[in-house]
C-alpha cells in the first residue's frame, strides 16, 4: 500500500538547520507531487508548497520562500524539507503528503496519504 | 488567495449524535473542496474529495455536500473514533488553502 514515512522529531537551536525526510513506497514516486504542510502547536494546517517529483521543480507558498527548501532523492523515492536559520516560530509538526497529480495547479486535486508528521522544536 | 472559513470552530456532541460542519469559501470554488479528519496526535486523513465523493474505506456515515461557496460535512450517528478535528481545503486555485478546523469533542 502507499506509505509515506517521515523522519523522527528533532530539537534544534535557533539559527541551526534541520532536514526532514519523507520516504515513500507503494507507488511510482515520479508520478505524484509531494506537498508540505505545517501545523504549529494547537493550530490549524498551513500549506507550505509542493515539489514536482519528475522535474524536481519546487513551488513555495509566499511565506515559505527563502529559508525553506524542498528537494528529492529519486533513487530512494524520498522527498526532503530543509529549514535553514531556524527560528523559535518554526516549532511545529511538518507533514508531507502525496497529491493525486504530478502538477497540482488547481482543479480536482487532493492529498492522500499523509506522512505521520515530524515534530521540529526550536529552542535555546 | 481564497479564504476558507469553517464553523463552528468546536462543537460538543455525544456518541450517536449527528453533526454538520460548514465551510465557506471567499469566492466560487465550484466543487473543488476536500475534507480531512485529524485525530489527536495523528496525521490528517482524506475523508471526502470534490465536495461529495467519499474516499474508499471511509464509513458511509460521513457525507459531504455543497458547491460554489458553501459546503457541509455531515457525520451521522457519531462513533467514538469520530471525535477529532476536521479541516476543509479548497483546490480550485493555488495556493490551496485550509479552513481553520472544527474540533468535535
Amino acid at each position: 500500500q502507499v506509505q509515506l514515512v517521515q523522519s523522527r522529531s528533532e530539537l534544534k537551536r535557533p539559527g541551526a538547520s534541520v532536514k526532514v525526510s519523507c520516504q515513500t513506497s507503494g507507488y511510482s514516486f515520479n508520478t505524484h507531487a509531494i506537498e508540505w504542510v505545517r501545523q504549529a502547536p494547537g493550530q490549524g494546517l498551513e500549506w507550505m508548497g509542493w515539489i514536482n517529483t519528475n522535474t524536481g521543480n519546487p513551488t513555495y507558498a509566499p511565506g515559505f520562500a527563502g529559508r525553506f527548501v524542498f528537494s528529492l532523492d529519486t533513487s530512494v523515492s524520498t522527498a526532503y524539507l530543509q529549514i535553514n536559520n531556524l527560528k523559535t516560530d518554526d516549532t511545529a509538526v511538518y507533514f508531507c503528503a502525496r497529491n493525486i497529480v504530478l502538477q497540482p495547479i488547481g482543479g480536482a486535486t487532493w492529498l492522500d496519504p499523509w506522512g505521520q508528521g515530524s515534530l521540529v522544536i526550536v529552542s535555546s | 488567495d481564497i479564504q476558507m472559513t469553517q464553523s463552528p470552530s468546536s462543537l460538543s456532541a455525544s456518541v450517536g449524535d449527528s453533526v454538520t460542519i460548514t465551510c465557506r469559501a471567499s469566492q466560487n470554488i465550484y466543487e473543488y473542496l476536500n475534507w480531512y479528519q485529524q485525530r489527536p496526535g495523528k496525521a490528517p486523513e482524506l475523508l471526502i474529495y470534490t465536495a461529495s465523493s467519499l474516499r474508499s474505506g471511509v464509513p458511509s456515515r460521513f457525507s459531504g455536500g455543497g458547491s460554489g461557496t458553501d459546503f457541509t460535512l455531515t457525520i451521522n450517528r457519531l462513533h467514538p473514533e469520530d471525535f477529532a478535528s476536521y479541516f476543509c481545503q479548497q483546490s480550485f486555485s493555488p495556493p490551496p488553502t485550509f479552513g481553520g478546523g472544527t474540533r468535535v469533542e
